[in-house]
């Protein structure tokens, strides 16, 4: 399986700021994922980010909200936008594994808006 | 519109029982199904998985078993320990539909 590092793993914003999370992969992959886990929610999809071509958003996540950046094979960001305290979440990025539907996550970002 | 639904917020279990965790899905479409263990501060981790083809899927302690006509599977942990507290969440996908969905977990508790 992939080995997935995020960064920050935590951090604690001001509302209407803007902070950019990163991943990274230890191997080459085509399809990563962006996902956002609310208090007490299921893990939810944000968008898709292929590289080189532009992410693909879920219903109810907007680009200028959340603009994603794959620059190459093995990294992604995600920038969370004017932020406000329903910004609140762990933030996971996720790669497919070669052979089948599993996905693996990175350890996540755990953010707080004030 | 909850695809996967984990009904149970939590479980709790003593050490050497078996524990049963329960995920009902709505989408014909999915064919295939996930369990992640989740533990604080961590991402999700892959625990096991089975095809819509099977009713069943084994590996160690962990079984999965799958009701497509009650759209309902389960995971079982034999014996339970006190290292798989941790939240389980059940997640399925399809072959066309590209995406995990997942339901809100379970909050397993394994008390010595």
């Amino acid at each position: 399986s992939a080995v997935i590092s995020q960064k920050p793993s935590r951090d604690i914003c001001q509302r209407g700021t803007s902070l950019t999370i990163q991943c990274q992969v230890d191997s080459q992959v085509t399809m990563m994922f962006w996902y956002r886990q609310q208090p007490g929610q299921s893990l939810t999809l944000i968008a898709t980010a292929n590289q080189g071509s532009e992410a693909t958003y879920e219903s109810g996540f907007v680009i200028d909200k959340f603009p994603i950046s794959r620059p190459n094979l093995t990294f992604s960001t995600l920038t969370v936008s004017n932020m406000s305290p329903e910004d609140s979440s762990i933030y996971l990025c996720s790669v497919t594994s070669g052979s089948g539907y599993e996905q693996y996550f990175g350890p996540g970002t755990r953010l707080t808006v004030t | 519109d909850q695809q996967v639904k984990q009904n149970s917020p939590s479980l709790s279990v003593q050490e050497g029982r078996i524990s049963i965790l329960n995920c009902d899905y709505t989408n014909s479409m999915f064919d295939y199904f996930l369990w992640y263990k989740k533990y604080p501060a961590e991402g999700p981790t892959f625990l096991i998985s089975i095809s819509s083809i099977k009713d069943k899927n084994e590996d160690g302690r962990f079984t999965v078993f799958l009701n497509k006509s009650a759209k309902h599977l389960s995971l079982h942990i034999v014996p339970s320990q006190p290292g798989d507290s941790a939240v389980y969440f059940c997640a399925a996908t399809g072959s066309t539909l590209g995406r995990l969905y997942f339901g809100r977990g379970t909050q397993l508790t394994v008390w010595p």
